[in-house]
């Protein structure tokens, strides 16, 4: 199993460029989550996909975000254009929703987004 | 909407001690309970979990206790060790029939003394 897989680790841009990131979840999981981490403000959620749909994206900042999970096996997250509060680290997690049971999301190592 | 408050937000315990976080939610439909572990620089990992249909669960030097009727739950890490030391994130989900979200706590910054 190769867990949760995200790139780049890194990224390093000016403002007002475009970043795109990207995730491959595990394979058979079925719903994908994208996050923020920063000092101030924590662990967001986003947006998460089910079956691919979108299902809440109220999470998402600003119109300058977008995702899309084109299918099962891999999800972007796009912001356009860039700016410095944008700086954090975005984490992608996966899970298997079976029908009335939670089960665990399971985390990339994030990409360490850096807007100058 | 849920919300899930932990507290405290740092806590520092003498190694060999336990240590206590505590976390409430809001949401009475909430039924699954996942405490993550973050290490410095790394990804949040999934230390242990309860649904609400159990009230304690251990797992070595880890347990979780849950209360349904006061929406709190509780991670305790005894005989702690170096190796302890992290951030700690509670989180509460509710299971619907097509969506499943789950809320993390603000986190628990947790330092072991030598």
């Amino acid at each position: 199993d190769a867990g949760v897989i995200q790139s780049p680790r890194h990224e390093v841009t000016e403002m007002g460029q475009e970043v795109t990131l990207r995730c491959k979840p595990i394979s058979g999981h079925n719903s994908l989550f994208w996050y923020r981490q920063t000092m101030m403000r924590g662990l967001e959620l986003l947006i998460y996909f089910n079956n691919n749909v979108p299902i809440d994206d109220s999470g998402m900042p600003e119109d300058r975000f977008s995702a899309k999970m084109p299918n099962a096996s891999f999800s972007t997250l796009k912001i356009q254009p860039s700016e410095p509060r944008d700086s954090a680290v975005y984490f992608c997690a996966s899970s298997l929703i079976r029908q009335y049971s939670n089960q665990p999301q399971h985390f990339g190592d994030g990409t360490r987004l850096s807007i100058l | 909407g849920e919300n899930v408050e932990q507290h405290p937000s740092t806590l520092s315990v003498q190694e060999g001690d336990s240590a206590v976080i505590k976390c409430t939610y809001s949401d009475s439909a909430s039924n699954y309970f996942p405490w993550y572990k973050q290490e410095l620089g790394k990804r949040p990992q999934l230390i242990i979990d309860i649904r609400s249909n159990v009230g304690e669960k251990k797992d070595q030097r880890i347990a979780v206790t849950l209360n349904k009727t006061a929406k709190h739950f509780s991670l305790h890490i005894t005989e702690t060790q170096p190796e302890d030391s992290a951030v700690y994130f509670c989180a509460a989900s509710t299971r619907y029939s097509s969506a499943s979200k789950i809320i993390f706590g603000s986190g628990t910054r947790l330092s072991i003394r030598p």
